[in-house]
């Protein structure tokens, strides 16, 4: 099983959509969580942490579910500048300075 | 707002030429991290440094050195530059310890012909 696992997609949705990534982990021992975006050729950019209790900043919504090792993340109100890949990184089990990235989600907003 | 600054951010070698890579950050970071990235692959972790003093192997270290030279520098030098990589390269830097993201340079971009 892979360290963290993403449907690639592309996603394809409309302005305005509401869209959900699913993303799951292999190590229920991995502690912090992470959402980044990337657009194409450029550097990744943290989009938000992702806490047990579930966290909202603006548009976006992330969930966590340890027993499950699940994360998801929700965009409301799609917009053209939310075109990027989305990554979901878990920490490395055995040591939390390192994060474990996978090749995430690609995203496309069309008008 | 510097945060994380790579340079250069493009670079053309030839096989077997040699190169410095440098990092800074100002954000008083005490962990520090160089990457690669290739087309159709996740990023992959080269060195990385937990904090002033102390460097470690990721996982894709060979042909590849690296000093931290302070708390705010972590260069990645290649010593003799082979075709197998050119990539595009991050540097990243956190505080360290859990619960702590990575931030990252906008990447160098390097070509070895």
């Amino acid at each position: 099983r892979k360290e963290v696992e993403q449907d690639p997609g592309p996603f394809n949705v409309p302005e305005g959509a509401t869209v959900a990534f699913n993303c799951t982990y292999s190590n229920s021992a991995s502690q912090s969580f992470f959402w980044y975006r990337q657009d194409c050729r450029k550097e990744p950019k943290l989009l938000m942490s992702v806490y047990s209790s579930g966290n909202e900043d603006g548009r976006f919504t992330a969930q966590l579910n340890r027993a499950s090792q699940y994360i998801s993340l929700l965009i409301r109100d799609s917009k053209l500048s939310d075109s990027a890949t989305y990554l979901c990184v878990p920490s490395n089990a055995g040591n939390n300075r390192k994060l474990i990235w996978g090749l995430g989600t690609s995203l496309a907003v069309n008008p | 707002n510097a945060g994380v600054t790579q340079t250069p951010k493009f670079q053309v070698l030839k096989t077997g030429q040699s190169m410095t890579l440098q990092c800074a950050q100002d954000m008083n970071h005490n962990s520090m991290y160089w990457y690669r990235q290739d087309p159709g692959m996740g990023l992959r972790l080269i060195y990385y440094s937990a904090s002033e003093g102390t460097t470690d192997k990721g996982e894709v270290p060979n042909g590849y050195n690296v000093s931290r030279l302070n708390k705010r520098e972590f260069s990645l030098r290649l010593e003799s530059a082979a075709p197998s990589q050119t990539s595009v390269y991050f540097c990243a830097s956190s505080e360290g310890g859990s619960y702590q993201p990575q931030h990252f340079g906008d990447g160098t971009r390097l070509s070895i012909l």
